[in-house]
């Protein structure tokens, strides 16, 4: 049972520097979801996607980008990287609202914490 | 205004003793409501899911619903020093994608 899966899982960037995390999952979820979390935060989120092709900005996707060309795969891009970006990174799924399957819930992986010096 | 607001505590209870963990949203329209539990370092994970006024119990947990006040409770009986996490609520507006907007979070000690 992989669920959403993330990698890598730590990360140390430079800034300036530009790195892709990559998210995975198998539960065939239309919905995929990039959010960040900082220390004591909620969660904000980046970029979604509804299916394959179809991607959109959540609250902060300044300084991000996505793509979805599959359904199972949703990576996110950081470009020049900030020490704004120093986050916690949770990649997530979920099916469409109207589907009672799974009480309409979203998943999340485990999480890729990342720090821009 | 915050689409969901939450104490950020901590809140601190005994072993043993109910834990009550509120939330507050301002969309009135939303129409399902969610609890997660996230342990430091770690994802967050769902508790419970609630869509209509009232109480809806899961083992040790109960969640309350009351649209007219906007506002959602999650209950934890019997806490354990294990309950210690941090709780986050989170909201799906009636429109549009199926988007979540997730307060902040509650931090729950639970002492032995």
């Amino acid at each position: 049972n992989a669920g959403v899966t993330q990698t890598p899982k730590f990360r140390i960037l430079k800034i300036g520097q530009s790195m892709t995390l990559q998210c995975t999952q198998d539960m065939n979820h239309n919905y995929m979801y990039w959010y960040r979390q900082d220390p004591g935060m909620g969660l904000k989120l980046i970029y979604y996607s509804v299916g394959a092709g179809i991607t959109d900005k959540g609250e902060v996707p300044n300084g991000y980008n996505v793509s979805r060309s599959t359904t199972e795969d949703f990576p996110l891009r950081l470009e020049l990287a900030a020490p704004s970006q120093t986050s916690v990174y949770f990649c997530a799924s979920s099916y469409p609202r109207d589907s009672t399957r799974s009480g309409n819930t979203i998943y999340f992986g485990e999480g890729s914490w990342l720090t821009v010096v | 205004q915050k689409e969901v607001e939450q104490n950020s505590g901590p809140l601190s209870v005994p072993e043993g003793a109910i834990a009550s963990l509120n939330c507050t949203y301002s969309d009135r329209g939303s129409q399902s409501f969610f609890w997660y539990r996230q342990y430091s370092g770690k994802s967050p994970e769902l508790i419970m899911f609630i869509y209509s006024n009232g109480d809806k119990e899961d083992g040790r947990f109960t969640a309350q619903l009351n649209k007219a006040s906007q506002y959602v409770s999650l209950l934890i009986r019997d806490s354990q020093p294990s309950d210690s996490a941090t709780y986050l609520c989170a909201v799906n507006p009636p429109r549009g994608f199926n988007k979540f907007y997730f307060g902040s979070g509650t931090k729950l000690n639970v002492k032995p």
